[in-house]
């Protein structure tokens, strides 16, 4: 099994639908991240969080909320979904050792389609 | 702010020959540098890492050097293979306090037999 799962694997949605993306992981670690990942224009960080009572906005945190809800869980939510919203989304992990080591542990992305 | 920028692809290469794909950045200070890779289907993966001036970064016949003369970090195989088709990203890190991971936009990798 994957240390770091993300569901929905897909999902295809509607402009104004409210989604959720969840991302769990068994690796331990207290950080975890979201990222946006658009052709040509790489990564783009979106919240963070260091542990479950501290939550940090990214580079393109407009449109979005997080929600850790334990050390294991950290869910993104599009409240109202717009197309330019389309892309592929990736939750990461990291421990302490990462900040400087700079090694994530992704998930397999959500790729989530607006309409 | 920081920045990274890797050259355009895809890269299309035959199995065997030499893979060279640029990356060069800008950032304040002494960043650690990063290459990704992220295979078909799959999330992001750390290939190698470089963390001060003149070290050489290298994993599974993939190799890049830290070249602060030339705000640099180069990723190079000798001789490619047909699983290393893939995306592969440049990322820098800086090294005081909390410094988020800053990537490129990628460059896609095509290997054919």
């Amino acid at each position: 099994d994957a240390d770091v799962t993300q569901t929905p694997r897909n999902r295809i949605t509607k402009t104004g639908k409210r989604i959720m993306l969840e991302c769990s992981q068994t690796k331990g670690h207290d950080r975890m991240y979201w990222y946006r990942q658009d052709p040509g224009l790489g990564l783009r960080l979106i919240y963070y969080s260091f542990d479950v009572k501290d939550i940090n906005k990214g580079e393109i945190s407009d449109g979005y909320s997080v929600s850790r809800q334990a050390q294991a869980k950290f869910s993104l939510s599009l409240e109202s979904a717009i197309p330019n919203q389309t892309a592929l989304y990736f939750c990461a992990t990291s421990d302490l050792r990462g900040q400087t080591t700079g090694e994530l542990f992704f998930g397999e992305g959500s790729r989530l389609t607006v309409l | 702010g920081n920045s990274v920028t890797q050259m355009e692809g895809p890269v299309t290469l035959s199995e065997e020959a030499f893979l060279t794909i640029n990356c060069t950045y800008t950032a304040t200070g002494y960043p650690s540098l990063f290459w990704y890779v992220q295979y078909p289907g799959e999330g992001l993966q750390l290939l190698l890492k470089a963390t001060k001036a003149d070290d050489k970064g290298s994993n599974k016949g993939f190799e890049a050097t830290y070249r602060k003369e030339t705000t640099s970090f180069h990723l190079e195989k000798g001789s490619v293979q047909v699983s290393d088709s893939a995306v592969y990203f440049c990322a820098l890190s800086g090294n005081t306090g909390f410094q988020k991971l800053v990537f490129g936009t990628g460059t896609r990798l095509l290997v054919s037999p």
